[in-house]
Order: C-alpha cells, then structure tokens, then sequence
C-alpha cells in the first residue's frame, strides 16, 4: 500500500519561497508513476500544479510555470516542491499525489493515491 | 488552462440518483478517455471514484457510474446515500499533456 506524505512550513512570508516535501513509502519512486502536486485554497477547488518522472521530466501548470520547480529525490525516495514570490492567494493545503503513469503498455492519467495534505498559509 | 465546468450544487433525496457534469473543450474532455472523478469529504484528501470516463477502482460501490459524450463528461450516483454527501471534482489529461481540474460539485443529500 503506497502512502504519501507533506512535509514543510505552514507559515511562509509574502514574496518568499514555498517549499514542500512528499515522502513515498510502500512503493519506489523509480517505478512507472508520475508524482504530482495538487494545491486547494480554503473554501474553493482542486488546482493541478505540476508533476514530475524519476526521470526528472516535468509537466506545469501553465498559470504557474514560472514560478514552479519540482525536483525528485531517488535516494530519499521523496519529490518536493518549490512555489516562489508567493501571495496571499498561494495560501492553501498542498496535496502530493500519485499517478499510475502506465498499466501494462498503456498510459493512464489519474491520480490513486493522496497524502493527507497540509495547509501553507502566507502571511507576514 | 481553464476549469472543468461543473455546477456548482446538486442534490437528491436518498435513494434517488443524481448526475453532475463536467464540460471541457476538445482539447481535454472530447479529446481523449482520461476523465477521472473524486470525492471529497471535508477535511480530508480526495478519493478516486472513476478513472477512464468509466471504470471503477476496486472497492468503489458499484452505485457510481461514469459516461462520456462530446466535450462532456458525467458522473451519476444511484441510490443516493447519506455518505454520498461531499464535494466531487472531474479531472482530464490535456493536450498540453497537463491535467486540468473541474469547479468542484457539492452533492447534498436531502
């Protein structure tokens, strides 16, 4: 049983650098899965991030491109996440979340696994 | 990218079925099989109910039901529950090959 789990500062100060961790445990993250982030501001809905391959390939938001690095960590077995010049508006719980990637020879695109969240508020 | 539409309410007394939608563009919904919907409690990570416009994971109830037509996808739940009750969201695969969410539907049960 995969699990998921953030890790990293509630608190971070207008126009710094969010950053947060996932931890992978129960599976590798060498294997054939794409690892995602997902934020979810109080109160409104699910935004996709970006995501990232053992590789290192990456995938991003358009609407946060440019302010968004994922990097993995194969030794660690973990994948982070860096958000810069943050606002207000970036105050939200973060979620970490597994794609399959492939099932057998063919691609999927869904997310099976969730961590629990946390919640990164901006503020100074 | 922009959101998934989903409305934002929809509800139903128990037993009844209730359908959401969710209606993209070509370039995600219509474009391709990857429609996925979750469910999400309050205060709690969201779960997958569908993946693939249809198919269920195991252990899902067989209440839950996904279909596909067009640049619109749905989800229906027969034989509405009170656990039934919680937030929905549809995701898609893009054609920029990134993912995009819906609005998020909030289900109640009268």
């Amino acid at each position: 049983q995969v699990q998921l789990q953030e890790s990293g500062p509630g608190l971070v100060k207008p126009s710094g650098t969010l950053s947060l961790t996932c931890a992978v445990s129960g599976g590798s993250i060498s294997s054939s899965n794409w690892w995602s982030w997902v934020r979810q501001p109080p109160g409104k809905g699910l935004e996709w991030i970006g995501e990232i391959y053992h590789s290192g390939s990456t995938n991003y938001n358009p609407s946060l491109k440019s302010r968004v690095t994922i990097s993995v960590d194969k030794s660690k077995n973990q994948f982070s996440l860096k958000l810069s010049s943050v606002t207000a508006a970036d105050t939200a719980v973060y979620y970490c979340a597994r794609d399959p990637g492939a099932i057998a020879v063919a691609d999927v695109y869904y997310f099976d696994y969730w961590g629990q969240g946390t919640l990164v508020t901006v503020s100074s | 990218q922009s959101a998934l539409t989903q409305p934002a309410s929809v509800s139903g007394s128990p037993g009844q079925s209730i359908t959401i939608s969710c209606t993209g563009t070509s370039s995600d919904v219509g474009g391709y099989n990857y429609v996925s919907w979750y469910q999400q409690h309050p205060g709690k990570a969201p779960k997958l109910m569908i993946y693939e416009v249809s198919n269920r994971p195991s252990g899902v109830s067989n209440r839950f039901s996904g279909s596909k037509s067009g640049n619109t996808a749905s989800l229906t739940i027969s034989g509405l529950q009170a656990e039934d009750e919680a937030d929905y969201y549809c995701s898609s695969y893009t054609s920029s090959s990134t993912r995009v969410f819906g609005t998020g539907t909030k289900v109640t049960v009268l």
